[in-house]
């Protein structure tokens, strides 16, 4: 089945940095890849997704970007600020438009320090 | 206010005596979930149902058990918890048709002496 490897665990930037997340995922029928945002004692809520027909979306300091021959898809966040802080959680199904089942990465701890 | 509700949010038990975790949605969704949130393990799916009285297991589904009777609710039944069940817990829920995004309870904190 699907797995979806995602790395750094942890990532600490200065305040006004970037910050990059990268996943990889191991079934090319995979079309749909989402980021879900995890504050602390509570639930991931979606940041931003994308689609395989898809190279790059971008939405305001955010953007993800895909490479489907290389199987692996990249979320970038600019002009970091402290309530960025918080576990960020990659994602790939092969269902889009379907309600189907999400593979979930292990989790990126974000700190942004001040 | 659109939400999934869980109950509890926080639970302590002893390994033996069953218990349930509620979950509620309010925006008319048919594709409900659970999964599991552990350290370095990311968000394991438990069980899922794509509507009322269909359901199906995920990927971590031994020692759960889910009903659906109603399109609102989704309960996570522990028949007989263990120690190695003490985690966090997500209900999520979304459309079958149009819009992937799951929506997310606050999660409950379980934990099995």
């Amino acid at each position: 089945g699907e797995n979806v490897e995602q790395h750094p665990s942890t990532l600490s930037v200065q305040e006004g940095d970037s910050a990059v997340i990268k996943c990889t995922y191991s079934d090319s029928a995979s079309n749909y890849f989402p980021w879900y945002k995890q504050e602390l004692g509570k639930g991931p809520q979606l940041i931003i997704d994308i689609r395989s027909n898809v190279g790059e979306k971008k939405d305001q300091r955010i953007a993800v970007t895909l490479n489907k021959t290389a199987k692996h898809f990249s979320l970038h966040i600019t002009e970091t600020q402290p309530e960025d802080s918080a576990v960020y959680f990659c994602a790939a199904s092969q269902d889009y438009n379907q309600g189907g089942k999400l593979i979930f990465g292990q989790g990126t701890e974000l700190s942004v320090k001040p | 206010e659109a939400q999934v509700t869980q109950n509890p949010r926080y639970l302590i038990t002893v390994t033996g005596k069953k218990l349930t975790v509620t979950c509620s949605q309010n925006m008319n969704h048919e594709y409900m979930s659970w999964y599991r949130q552990d350290p370095g393990l990311g968000l394991r799916q438990i069980y899922y149902s794509m509507n009322v009285e269909v359901t199906d297991k995920g990927d971590v589904p031994e020692g759960y058990k889910v009903s659906r009777k109603e399109k609102r609710n989704f309960p996570l039944i522990l028949e007989s918890p263990s120690p190695n069940q003490t985690s966090l817990y997500f209900c999520a829920s979304s459309f079958l048709l149009g819009s992937n995004e799951q929506f997310f309870g606050p999660g409950t904190r379980l934990t099995v002496l």
